[in-house]
């Protein structure tokens, strides 16, 4: 049963980088039939695609986050990482790292990790 | 990008009725591609359909998806209690990605 498990520090301070990782079990990451992505969800909000990647390391990103985002694979770690630049309070919220159907259905969630910004 | 609507934000029924929610896009949803998602407090979103009508894998056949377009819903036939919960609409048809406010289907 294919798992993922999102993992990082829990509190970033203001203008530094956010830096979380997401390990994938119970299946490859190299998989041809998979995007890989990330999502967050502020505190009492909805929810909100950060971007994906491919196991080739093709990538795309919501343009409202395109100038601080990078997300990168590690095939022979099964991983994939998010890093989120120049951090505000406004990047508070739980971040979830998902496998995505036909390029952009997240079918598999990680269970997520709240990551707040405060000094 | 494709703005997503939902409605109603809030949507108070009893067990055993019947839910229709309504996700609107701003523009035509290529191929259908449009997901919908329960989530409940405390847990990550769960995929309920995919591709507008084709439910996931395990989920129960009260849930049916329908549409197309710019204009499609949600239908749970008989509510039971554990379908309490927040759902969210997704069109992953066109880049980037958009996800819709949420409709809250609370107890009355």
């Amino acid at each position: 049963q294919l798992q993922l498990q999102e993992s990082g520090p829990g509190l970033v301070k203001p203008s530094e980088t956010l830096s979380l990782t997401c390990t994938v079990s119970g299946g490859s990451i190299s998989s041809s039939s998979y995007y890989w992505g990330y999502i967050r969800q502020p505190p009492g909000k909805g929810l909100e695609w950060i971007g994906r990647v491919y196991y080739s390391g093709s990538t795309y990103y919501n343009p409202s986050l395109k100038s601080r985002v990078t997300i990168s694979v590690d095939t022979s770690k099964n991983q994939f990482s998010l890093k989120l630049s120049a951090v505000t309070a406004a990047d508070t919220a739980v971040y979830y790292c998902a496998r995505l159907r036909f390029g952009g259905a997240p079918d598999v969630w990680g269970k997520g990790t709240t990551v707040t910004v405060s000094s | 990008e494709i703005v997503l609507t939902q409605s109603p934000g809030t949507l108070s029924l009893s067990p055993g009725e019947r839910a229709t929610l309504s996700c609107r896009a701003s523009q035509s949803v290529n191929s259908n591609y449009l997901a919908w998602f329960q989530q409940k407090p405390g847990q990550a979103p769960g995929l309920l359909i995919y591709g507008a009508s084709n439910r996931a894998t395990g989920i129960p056949d009260r849930f049916s998806g329908s549409g197309s377009g710019t204009d499609f819903t949600l239908t749970i036939s008989r509510l039971e209690s554990e379908d309490f919960a927040v759902y969210y609409c997704q069109q992953y048809g066109s880049l980037p990605f958009t996800f819709g406010p949420g409709t809250k289907v609370d107890i009355k």
